[in-house]
Order: C-alpha cells, then structure tokens, then sequence
C-alpha cells in the first residue's frame, strides 16, 4: 500500500517569510496529491490538491508543487500571516481510490 | 448549512467501557469515512464506507465496528473501550471526486 512520510513535524518561521513543507510517497501509482490545513479545535480542511499530469499549482500565496520522478511533492506558502498557524497534512493516492493515505502532519507556528 | 456534523465532542470511558460515536453529514455524499488522530502518527483510517450499505476495513479497524445507518450516517462503535483507544477521532465524506469534508472531532479518554 501507499506510505506517504512528511517533513518537519513542526515548523516555526518569521510572520512575512515563507515555510515549505515536503512529502515523499511510495506508491508510483498514485496520482492526486491534496493538502488540508488543521486549525485548533477543527477538522482538516482542504486548501489546494494537484494531479500529476501538472507540476506545480497556485493558489494566492499558497502553491504545491509535484516531482512524479522522485515521488516527492511540497507545500509553498509566501508571505506568511498568523492566521497560517495550524496543522498541515499531504496526502496521496489513486484518483477515484476510496482511501487517502495521510502523511503525519507538520505543525506551522508563524511568530509575529 | 451544517455539512458533518460529530456527537459527541468529548468523552471519557473506563477502560471496558462501550459507546459509540456518531457522524451524519447533509451534502447527500456517497462515501463516508472515520479517522483517527494521534500525536506524530496523522490520520489512520479506521473504517470506511464507499456506499450505503457497504462497510470496510481502513489501516487501524481492530476494536472497533461500524454501521452505515442510511446514506447520512456512519456510526462507529467500540465495544470494550482500551486505553489505546483514547485519540481524536474524524468522520469525514466525500462525494464522487476526492475531496473530504471533515467533521470537527471527537476527543476521546479511556482510562
């Protein structure tokens, strides 16, 4: 099955700077890569997904970014806000697939 | 406009203890699903269900049963509650492309 590793576990960065987060995956199968954002208290929510017939998406200061060849693909956010402080999570699988295999999360603080 | 909505949002058990959660969600979704959330291990899928009527096994399903009620609810049961069952847990839905929407949580303590 699919193992999706994801890094840091946490991260810290300086409101205005930028913060990225990596993920790797196993399965060269799969072929939708969405990220959800975790705020305190909350479930996930989805904030930008990409499919692997492209190599980066943006969204305003968020963007993913996808290398099928190395099966690894990356969260961007520029321009960071406090209200970016939450629990980050990638994922990965089959589109269509029932199961999104998760990765372990990354906690984002940004210090003002 | 509620979309998942979880019951309830915290709970404490002794160990041996029974109870179940309950998940419903109105976007009138096929696919319903419940998670897990323990510190440094992210979201493991406990069971799922593709459709009204059908059930199956996610990574984590051992300890715990599941009903999908009708196409709205997905309730998930422990029977003999274990301190190792003490976490986060998420419903969430999904309708025929890959989005899941997440309900907001039930903390659970077994002690």
């Amino acid at each position: 099955g699919e193992n999706v590793e994801q890094h840091p576990s946490t991260l810290s960065v300086q409101e205005g700077d930028s913060a990225v987060i990596k993920c790797t995956y196993s399965d060269s199968a799969s072929n939708y890569f969405p990220w959800y954002k975790q705020e305190l208290g909350k479930g996930p929510q989805l904030i930008i997904d990409i499919r692997s017939n492209v190599g980066e998406k943006k969204d305003q200061r968020i963007a993913v970014t996808l290398n099928k060849t190395a099966k690894h693909f990356s969260l961007h956010i520029t321009e960071t806000q406090p209200e970016d402080s939450a629990v980050y999570f990638c994922a990965a699988n089959n589109f269509g697939n029932e199961k999104l295999t998760f990765g372990t999360g990354t906690r984002l603080t940004i210090i003002p | 406009n509620a979309g998942v909505t979880q019951t309830p949002k915290f709970q404490v058990l002794k160990t041996g203890q029974s109870m179940t959660l309950q998940c419903a969600q109105d976007m009138n979704h096929n696919s319903m699903y419940w998670y897990r959330q323990d510190p440094g291990m992210g979201l493991r899928l406990i069971y799922y269900s593709a459709s009204e009527g059908t059930t199956d096994k996610g990574e984590v399903p051992n300890g715990y049963n599941v009903s999908r009620l009708n196409k709205r609810e997905f309730s998930l049961r422990l029977e003999s509650a274990a301190p190792s069952q003490t976490s986060v847990y998420f419903c969430a839905s999904k309708a025929g492309g890959n989005i899941q929407y997440f309900g907001a949580g039930t903390r659970l303590s077994v002690l």
